[in-house]
């Protein structure tokens, strides 16, 4: 089975400052249809997940475009220009090759 | 706007089987726009999908559930429903239903509701 790692655990950032969350995928991450279905959600304390980016590096409509997700192989990256306070949570890559996995979470908090 | 909302009881005793409900508002869930998701979350851990509907009927579990899970959908009450059997202490867990708009795109989500598996 797949396995997706996402690094860091926890990320200590100040306000205004850059972040960046990596996700590994453990084997290809290409689906049989030849598209890669990686995600992002965000997780805010106490509310359900929310999606920002899906296949890769496309954002949702709505989402602030300080969000941002870019990848290739096995290898993909969230990156948020300026943190602002809202964006305090857990946030989750989730890959589906044939059917949705998740990395276990990184916890963005402000410093 | 699409909204979700899931219902059911929040308590299930071991072996038994949960039963949840996710009522569809502002979108027909004859439509095809969806499929109609259900994801998990155990206290303080991650997320896990559970399987989804298509409006045609056809389904799709989580190969670790398949044995124990069944979703349906009420076209005429616009609500699609959960069945997991079975039911162990380990699946205890915030259950959310979703629409996905497809390409594993989940972009609605229901609030979610806390099922506890206790005797």
């Amino acid at each position: 089975d797949i396995v997706m790692t996402q690094t860091p655990v926890s990320s200590p950032v100040t306000l205004g400052q850059p972040a960046s969350i990596s996700c590994r995928s453990s084997q290809s991450p290409v689906h049989s249809d030849g598209n890669t279905y990686l995600s992002w959600l965000q997780q805010r304390p106490g509310q359900p997940p929310r999606l920002l980016i899906y296949k890769i590096s496309n954002r949702l409509s709505g989402v602030p475009d300080r969000f941002s997700g870019s990848g290739a192989g096995t290898d993909f990256t969230l990156k948020i220009s300026r943190v602002e306070a809202e964006d305090v949570g857990v946030y989750y890559c989730m890959l589906a090759t044939q059917f949705p996995l998740f990395g276990q979470g990184t916890k963005l908090e402000i410093k | 706007q699409v909204q979700l909302q899931e219902s059911g009881p929040g308590l299930v005793k071991p072996s038994q089987t949960l039963s949840l409900t996710c009522s569809v508002s502002g979108a027909s869930i004859s439509s095809g726009n969806y499929f109609w998701s259900w994801f998990r979350q155990p206290p303080g851990k991650g997320l896990e999908w559970i399987g989804y509907i298509y409006y045609s009927g056809t389904t799709f579990y989580n190969p670790s559930l398949t044995s124990r899970v069944t979703i349906s959908v009420d076209t005429s009450k616009n609500q699609f429903s959960l069945k997991l059997s079975s039911v162990t202490a380990a699946d205890t867990a915030v259950y959310y239903c979703v629409g996905d708009l497809g390409a594993w795109k989940p972009d609605v989500w229901g609030k979610g509701t806390t099922v506890t598996v206790s005797s």
